[in-house]
Formats: C-alpha cells, structure tokens, sequence
C-alpha cells in the first residue's frame, strides 16, 4: 500500500492559535485524502475528503472556517484547525487510498492539545 | 443503533487464541476491514475481506464473514503481548469506509 507521513505527531498550542498539520504521501500520488478526527473510546470520524486541486467536501457538523483543508499537490494535503479551543483537542488522522479496495492507508495520526 | 458495532474490550492469556467480533448493518457492504491501531499511531490495515468470501486467513489471523448475519470476526492465534492494540473493523460499499468504534484487546501474561 501507499506509504504516508503524518506531522507533527503532537502539538501543544494556545487557545486562539492556529496549528497546521501536514499529511504526505510519500510513494502514491493522491488525487484524494481523507482527514479523521478521533475521540476517546470512539471510532474515526470523519471530517472531510481532501481533494487535489479543488475543494474539500465537509462532512456535515464540520466547520468549513474552522477546519482549513488544502490540497495543493498530489502529495500533500494540510488541515489547519483555526483558532484552535480547547475543544478541538483530539487525536486527527489522514488516509490515502490508493482507489482498488485494498483498504487504506493511514498517517500515524497528531495528537493536538490546545491549552 | 450505529452502522458497526463491537464491543470495546477483550482481555485475553498470552497464547490464546483472541477472538473480535463485528456487527454491521449494511447488507450491501462490498468489503469489510480489520484495522489495528497501537497506542498514539494512526491506523494500520491487517486485512481486509470481499463479501462474496466466507473465510480468509493470514499467518497467525482469521477473518470469518457470516454475511447473512452481516457478522465480521477476527481471530488471533497464539496472542502475543506485541498485539495488545485497539482493533477496528470497518465496512464499505463506496470508496470510504464506514468504522466501529473499535476493540481494546489485552493481553496478559
């Protein structure tokens, strides 16, 4: 499968901050990423599908202004949490599929504290 | 009720074997996923079943499919201590999978 790189793999950052979080494929070229958000003792959701050259696609409940996507390359996808709240802490992770079923391939996630 | 469901603990011997069960509720689920994740990693695939398919073993896993119970389980034998890990089962019918909220197994000596 795809190999992908994720990071910073922490970030401590202060309320009203912005943190930008890279996530690159390093051997695939990717026309789609998808950013997760993880919470506690529950599963991945889903945020937003990244894709290359044009806009991202928000699932609902996601704050479009507040959760930046940018897809600029086919290599490199960014999510940038603006001013970030305490409630933003989490765990965010990017995948790439590589398009044949063959599952995904995952970052190894940033764990974002905002204090 | 959620889309995929497992329950959230397994607490196992070493050297069992160690059994994750899956529910979903999406009969047109075309694949079904078993992910593992370690402590502060991100997500990485062990395997990965089409629906058409009953069985599929791997080494030391086994993935059963009761596709008319729309039932997933994942067998590891011989358990190690390196294979405590949340494990996430995961179906999809379109290009993006759906999660369970996944399994904590441990793994005691």
């Amino acid at each position: 499968g795809a190999v992908v790189s994720q990071h910073p793999s922490r970030v401590i950052c202060k309320s009203g901050t912005s943190v930008k979080i890279e996530c690159r494929s390093l051997d695939f070229q990717a026309t789609t990423m998808f950013w997760y958000r993880q919470f506690p003792k529950q599963s991945l959701m889903l945020m937003a599908t990244s894709n290359e050259g044009s806009k991202a696609t928000y699932e609902q409940g996601v704050e479009k202004d507040k959760f930046l996507i940018n897809h600029a390359s086919l290599t490199l996808s960014t999510l940038t949490v603006t001013s970030a709240h305490p409630e933003d802490s989490s765990f965010y992770i990017c995948s790439v599929s590589q398009g044949d079923h063959s599952g995904y391939t995952f970052g190894s996630g940033t764990r974002l504290t905002v204090v | 009720g959620e889309d995929v469901e497992q329950s959230l603990f397994l607490s196992v011997r070493e050297g069992d074997s160690s059994v994750i069960n899956c529910t979903y509720t999406d009969s047109s689920s075309t694949y079904l996923y078993w992910y593992k994740q370690e402590p502060g990693a991100g997500l990485q695939l062990l395997t990965y079943i089409f629906s058409n398919m009953d069985m599929k073993q791997d080494q030391r896993l086994t993935v059963l499919l009761n596709k008319k119970d729309k039932h997933l389980s994942l067998r590891i034998a011989d358990t190690q201590t390196g294979d405590s890990a949340i494990y996430f089962c995961a179906e999809s019918k379109t290009d993006i999978p759906t999660f369970g909220r996944g399994t904590s197994l441990i793994v005691h000596p």
